[in-house]
């Protein structure tokens, strides 16, 4: 049961054009994350967010942005999409506190620039 | 530059066997160790988030223990079963911020 929601699943576009990836939360929780992943690599967090107004780039270093404008919405933006940004975007959040809470994920999105 | 290693890579096993695998992580700075199940098409799902060394952690035929002071954990699958066939991904959280540093991920497959 998905409390974690990711749009769109697929996305195939060609280059130049600007693209958001939504992702949006009904659990309350004010962590948030994007991640990287490449065939066959690991998971890279490319942003991560602690609450309203609070964005932070990952370690992996990405052309996109992102914003956090209420609490379960943290879209993530490419202004102008290029074929090496082809990859699939997961989005995550966690709630505050110690440090027992697991990330809930969402499907991901599977962005293909052509 | 954090490291998480996960082995082996893959692993093909017959329905009913038992099997393991490796993460390990920095064993300084230790906060907390995850893991999580990621079956194809779906979104990854926490199976334990381990942060006690000696840590052991149960949930059905999946066991996870913990070794901090050594840098490793152990995931064990009890007679596995084609509904086990994923990819197991640990991942070390680094500090206090929440964070997490995945390794590559070992992918099982259960032949009926």
């Amino acid at each position: 049961e998905a409390d974690i929601y990711q749009t769109p699943r697929y996305l195939v576009i060609g280059t130049g054009k600007k693209i958001t990836l939504e992702c949006s939360q009904t659990m309350g929780h004010d962590k948030m994350y994007w991640y990287q992943q490449d065939p066959g690599m690991e998971l890279h967090l490319i942003h991560y967010s602690y609450g309203v107004n609070s964005t932070e780039k990952g370690d992996l270093s990405s052309e996109s942005t992102v914003s956090r404008i209420r609490t379960e919405h943290f879209p993530l933006t490419l202004e102008s999409a290029r074929p090496s940004h082809t990859s699939q975007y997961l989005c995550a959040s966690s709630a505050s506190g110690q440090y027992n809470q697991p990330q809930h994920f969402g499907d991901g999105t599977r962005l293909s620039i052509l | 530059i954090l490291n998480v290693e996960q082995s082996p890579q893959s692993l093909h096993v017959q329905e009913g066997d038992s099997t393991n695998f490796t993460c390990s992580f920095p064993s300084s700075n230790f906060y907390a160790l995850h893991w999580y199940r990621w079956e194809t098409a779906k979104s990854p799902e926490a199976l334990f988030v381990m942060t006690l060394n000696g840590d052991e952690k149960k949930k059905g035929r999946i066991s996870a223990t913990l070794n901090t002071k050594e840098g490793y954990s152990y995931l064990y699958i009890k007679g596995s079963q084609p509904e086990d066939s994923a990819t197991y991904l640990c991942a070390f959280l680094q500090g206090n911020t929440g964070k997490l540093i995945f390794g590559q991920g070992t992918t099982l497959q259960v032949k009926p």
